[in-house]
């Protein structure tokens, strides 16, 4: 079936330096889209949105882009600190199917003093 | 103000057993998702309960059912429980359904379900 995807499974990036994360979708109907964070314990906390009639949406230290060409998407996190360490997940928000979510595989990111 | 609130936190059950998990929706919100995540993958819908309804259900077996109550808040049933069963159970509630905005749909930290 149609899926959300990660292309790496686990990043290492030095404090200070930018992270991109990646993500592939194949349903070419996917009209909006969702980075989520998880850390050990938690659930997985919103870091930004964007919809498919946009290329690029900017939030504080992130920026999310969208490929709709090849079905692509990134998360790009500046100046990486050491609470950014944790697992990233892309998410697909089919809104007419009400708030179901699907979720990619997901990111761990280590942050590396 | 409270968030999502799930309980109990831990659980181990026996193959075979019944377990009921219940989650609290932060005040005002009237939807709530249930999803499983097993230990190394994305979460995975469940349900979605509007205003009591099931307005959403994904690819898993009849062992598992969901009731939301008139103050919004919903549990998860699951039967006959299996190993594969064995996950984090995630609760989400936003203040209503359908809408393309995930500003309002907040994660509880969820119950981490072990099948023994």
């Amino acid at each position: 079936g149609e899926s959300v995807g990660l292309h790496l499974p686990t990043l290492s990036v030095q404090e200070g330096d930018n992270s991109i994360i990646n993500c592939a979708y194949s349903n070419s109907a996917s009209d909006y889209f969702i980075w989520y964070k998880q850390e050990s314990g938690k659930g997985p906390q919103f870091i930004i949105d964007i919809r498919s009639n946009m290329d690029k949406r900017q939030g504080q230290r992130v920026t999310v882009l969208l490929n709709k060409t090849v079905k692509h998407l990134s998360l790009q996190i500046a100046a990486t600190q050491p609470g950014d360490s944790a697992v990233y997940f892309c998410a697909e928000n089919r809104g007419a199917a009400g708030n179901k979510l699907t979720f990619g595989g997901g990111t761990r990111v280590l942050v590396k003093p | 103000d409270a968030g999502v609130t799930q309980s109990p936190t831990h659980l181990i059950k026996t193959r075979g057993q019944h377990v009921t998990l219940r989650c609290s929706p932060i005040s005002g919100h009237k939807s709530v998702s249930w999803y499983q995540q097993v230990l190394g993958q994305g979460p995975q819908f469940i349900f979605q309960y509007y205003e009591k309804e099931e307005r959403g259900r994904g690819n898993f077996p009849d062992r598992f059912s969901a009731r939301q109550f008139p103050n919004y808040s919903s549990e998860l049933n699951v039967n006959a429980l299996l190993l594969g069963d064995s996950a984090l159970y995630l609760c989400a509630s936003s203040v209503a359904s359908g809408t393309q905005s995930s500003y309002g749909y907040t994660f509880g930290s969820g119950t981490r379900l072990t099948v023994v």
